[in-house]
């Protein structure tokens, strides 16, 4: 299986301000994926992250908003700019292992935008 | 695009009794088939899929489910419930081929509650 840590594991921040939360795995992996969870929703997947790549964004989410960064093949960044209440939601790192032919999450990011 | 819905967004049952939980996916070619446990103020973990293979599929905690390709299910059982069990339970689907290795569609989500 695939160890994800994710930080922060909760933030509580200021409206308009911008918050990176990173993601570390314990093993190389081709793609890693961020999801948000709103409160009492679903997960929706908000972009893929290819190393050496752009990242491919989902319908609703644009670049200037979710940055994201994949230097490597364990680590990866979402950025939430210009935050608003909103945005408060969790924010979960997951990636594709071949090797488990399965899909692991790491075990969130709590935000919160007052 | 995928869809996944599960029936009931709470269900309530008392600890040593039936555990069902409902999923229905609307892909026409069989995906890969996950269940994901949440509990209060954690974040996913995996309870058991199905790529290929045995359609029962047996999880931890004593979960298992069965894929049906003829009714596009993967329904989510347990014989008898603990208090422990009480969580939010997902359902997700990714496409078995192709470039969507690690994309999910989840369902959205049934709350379990087990009473004493």
């Amino acid at each position: 299986s695939a160890v994800i840590s994710q930080k922060p594991s909760r933030d509580i921040c200021q409206r308009g301000t911008s918050l990176t939360i990173q993601c570390q795995v314990d093993s190389q992996v081709t793609m890693m994926f961020w999801y948000r969870q709103q409160p009492g929703q679903s997960l929706t997947l908000i972009a893929t992250a290819n190393q050496g790549s752009e990242a491919t964004y989902e319908s609703g989410f644009v670049i200037d908003k979710f940055p994201i960064s994949r230097p490597n093949l364990t680590f990866s960044t979402l950025t939430v700019s210009n935050m608003s209440p909103e945005d408060s939601s969790i924010y979960l790192c997951s990636v594709w292992s071949l090797s488990g032919n399965t899909i692991y999450f790491g075990e969130g990011s709590w935000l919160t935008v007052v | 695009a995928q869809s996944v819905t599960q029936l009931g967004s709470h269900v309530s049952v008392s600890e040593g009794a039936l555990v069902l939980l409902r999923c229905n996916y609307s892909s026409s070619v069989p995906p890969y088939l996950f269940w994901y446990v949440q509990y209060p103020n954690q974040g996913l973990q995996l309870l058991l899929k199905y790529t290929t293979g045995a359609t029962l599929v047996k999880g931890i905690n004593g979960f298992e489910a069965e894929f049906k390709k003829s009714e596009t299910s993967f329904h989510l059982t347990k014989p008898s419930a603990h208090m422990s069990d009480a969580a939010e339970y997902f359902c997700a689907v990714k496409d078995a081929g192709g470039t969507s290795y690690g994309k999910l569609t989840f369902g959205q989500g049934t709350i379990l509650t087990v009473h004493p």
